[in-house]
């Protein structure tokens, strides 16, 4: 089935640690997009790429990095920069034109301070 | 004005009660609108497109007003299985992500 897959489905980190969060499609999607959901909260956007080895901030970038390196691939690193990481990380994909298509998600990783 | 604005609720609405939630956009030269379904704990999940003539699907009608620009969700019949976070999605011109409102919480009560 096609679909976007999200691990782990629960991640802690420590104190001044990196962590990476992997994100795959085989939607033959051309866009990928993360966001964080705060309890209670919306969606915010903190990076999205619209092709391979391209990517641009989105409105919460500060203390994430990402990479696209494969079309079907779109991990984001959550770093020790980011202070208050704890929260839930949504992946989506859609197809071309980026602000015209409906989004897909994965079913999201929750992320932990120990 | 933000870009995308709904009420937050929560609306406790009686099984088979109908209810309806709006949501404005700020950007009048926004083309395309949808409204996601999130379960507590999970992902949003498309629910439907909106369209200009408006459209429905089984218990549920969106509608779109571009004048007064906004765009409404009726569903009819409540279930209990409905109590979910509703999220109205509008793009924005250019080649720039879809803008997510906050959403509008639904509980359906027997």
């Amino acid at each position: 089935d096609g679909g976007i897959t999200q691990s782990p489905k629960y991640l802690f980190r420590k104190e001044g640690q990196n962590v990476t969060l992997s994100c795959e499609q085989n939607l033959n999607h051309d866009a990928m997009y993360w966001y964080r959901q705060d309890p209670g909260q919306g969606l915010r956007l903190i990076y999205y790429s619209q092709i391979v080895n391209d990517f641009q901030k989105g409105d919460i970038a500060e203390g994430y990095s990402v990479s696209r390196e494969k079309k079907e691939s779109f991990p984001l690193t959550v770093t020790s920069a980011q202070k208050n990481p704890t929260a839930f990380y949504l992946c989506a994909s859609s197809s071309v034109n980026v602000g015209n298509q409906p989004q897909h998600f994965g079913d999201g990783t929750r992320l932990s301070i120990l | 004005r933000k870009e995308v604005e709904q009420d937050p609720g929560p609306f406790n609405v009686p099984e088979g009660a109908t209810v309806a939630f709006n949501c404005t956009y700020s950007n009048s030269a926004s083309q395309s609108f949808f409204w996601y379904r999130q379960d507590c704990r999970k992902e949003p999940k498309l629910l439907m497109s909106v369209y200009s003539s408006g459209n429905e699907d089984g218990r549920f009608t969106a509608q779109l007003n571009r004048a007064s620009q906004y765009i409404s969700l009726l569903i009819r019949d409540s279930k209990l299985s409905d109590s979910a976070t509703y999220l109205c999605v509008v793009n924005t011109p250019g080649n720039t992500p879809l803008v997510f409102g906050k959403g509008t919480r639904l509980s359906v009560i027997a």
